[in-house]
């Protein structure tokens, strides 16, 4: 059965640095999302992407953070300048319809030091 | 602003038992509503969808439903087994891209 991997696991960088996700949704979906959830709290939505250009984005979402679809398989999240509050687990989820059922990677653990 | 509850926060119960989760929103003008597992440490396992126009969906011992008048969902779980034990997590699908808005999550404990 087709899933959404991520890549890497889990991510250890100093406050600071640049950092990306990396996520390969389902082939043939159409809509890819990013959320994260700080330990402990809800899972919050960050980002949604369509025919490659960002149609919704969170108040979280603020210009240290840019997604990228490089070609026909990758889709990534970059985090500029890292903070200690960035650290979270990453969840990328692509649905193939806008009303699918949304399909989420098994997350990247980021840990900001 | 859309907001997701849910109740209880946490929930142990011995097994076999039947149980039933709570989830409500704020707003009813969602597109659809979906439940998910949530395993510690792992990612989230989509368990069922329900489209704003159902009342239910059932899928092996899970069944949901949606009144999407009072905002309100609820999660069934028959037959419990200690394999359940995981937190369960209701989101709506809000806003112009259809945005999973999450509730904080029951945290489930099935009994040997």
């Amino acid at each position: 059965e087709p899933e959404v991997t991520q890549t890497p696991s889990h991510q250890v960088t100093q406050m600071g640095q640049e950092v990306i996700l990396r996520c390969v949704p389902i082939s043939n979906h159409l809509y890819f999302y990013w959320y994260r959830q700080i330990l402990g709290q809800k899972v919050e939505f960050l980002v949604s992407f369509y025919n490659n250009e960002i149609s919704e984005k969170s108040e979280i979402f603020d210009d240290q953070f840019s997604v990228e679809r490089p070609d026909g398989s990758n889709f990534t999240l970059k985090i500029r300048s890292t903070k200690l509050e960035d650290s979270a687990m990453y969840f990328c989820a692509s649905r193939r319809t806008s009303t699918d059922t949304q399909y989420f990677g098994p997350g990247t653990r980021l840990t900001v030091l | 602003k859309q907001e997701v509850t849910q109740i209880p926060a946490a929930l142990s119960v011995p097994e076999g038992e039947n149980l039933v989760l709570n989830c409500s929103f704020t707003d009813s003008a969602i597109y659809n509503l979906q439940w998910f597992r949530q395993d510690p440490g792992k990612g989230l396992t989509s368990l069922l969808l329900i489209q704003s126009s159902q009342r239910e969906q059932t899928s092996g011992r899970l069944n949901a439903s949606l009144d999407k008048s009072s905002g309100r969902s609820t999660l069934y779980i028959a037959a419990s087994q200690p394999g359940d034990s995981a937190t369960y997590l209701c989101a709506v699908a809000d806003g112009a891209t259809n945005k999973l808005i999450f509730g904080t999550g029951t945290l489930l404990a099935v009994q040997p």
